[in-house]
């Protein structure tokens, strides 16, 4: 699996736009990139994936750059309910999910 | 929509109990993961099954065992309990199909903790 390096933590207005990026240069070509988050002691919630093209769904848009080395997951409007970490994740299927460290967001009124 | 179920929601033990948690996947998924999330760290893989048969192994220790039985649930049976199997344990199930949306769902883990 590919090795993902993202921001220990951010912090983001609540209604203003949540942007965590996420470096992943040794995905390799077969591997998608995955977001999931957890709020406190919750199971672990899927967000978003993508191969080679942005991605948008109900709860965020994924933005991959085309060397597919780095990805943005957006978060449009942000809520308090979206304070969580934030795990950036390549991935194949059926196989396991190596979460590391992520993203640690914090949104304040 | 289903979720994944697990049971019980909290268990306390002993040092050198047993304990059997179970998992209960969405329906018609066809494979089971297992995770370990001790204290302020991250989930760890610890076992999965595909179709009732073990399909990869992580980190789990020779105390435990897993297994997938023919209505897809599954059971993680932990043995000889230390304190350091206090932890959240998550279930989490997919469908596995041959292009993108393999995507896992977890259940609301079992917090076990060992006395």
């Amino acid at each position: 699996d590919a090795k993902t390096t993202q921001p220990t933590s951010m912090d983001c207005a609540e209604g203003r736009a949540a942007n965590l990026p996420c470096n992943h240069s040794t995905i390799s070509g077969n591997e998608y990139v995955y977001w999931y988050r957890q709020i406190h002691s919750q199971g672990p919630q899927y967000i978003i994936h993508g191969l080679k093209n942005n991605e948008t769904n109900e709860m965020a848009s994924l933005i991959i750059t085309e060397d597919r080395k780095s990805s943005t997951l957006i978060l449009p409007h942000a809520t308090l309910r979206d304070t969580a970490v934030y795990y950036c994740i390549g991935y194949n299927a059926g196989n396991m999910l190596t979460f590391g460290g992520g993203t640690r967001l914090m949104v304040k009124p | 929509a289903a979720g994944v179920i697990q049971s019980p929601r909290h268990l306390i033990k002993e040092k050198r109990e047993t304990a059997t948690l179970k998992c209960y996947p969405i329906p018609r998924h066809d494979t089971v993961y297992w995770y370990q999330q001790g204290p302020g760290q991250d989930p760890q893989f610890l076992i999965s099954f595909y179709e009732k048969m073990q399909s990869d192994k992580g980190s789990i220790p020779d105390r435990f065992s897993a297994q997938q039985f023919s209505d897809y649930h599954s059971e993680l049976n932990m043995s000889s309990l230390e304190l350091g199997d206090s932890a959240l344990y998550f279930c989490a199930s997919s469908l596995i199909v041959l292009a993108g949306g393999n995507e896992q769902f977890f259940g609301p883990g079992t917090r076990l903790t060992v006395l």
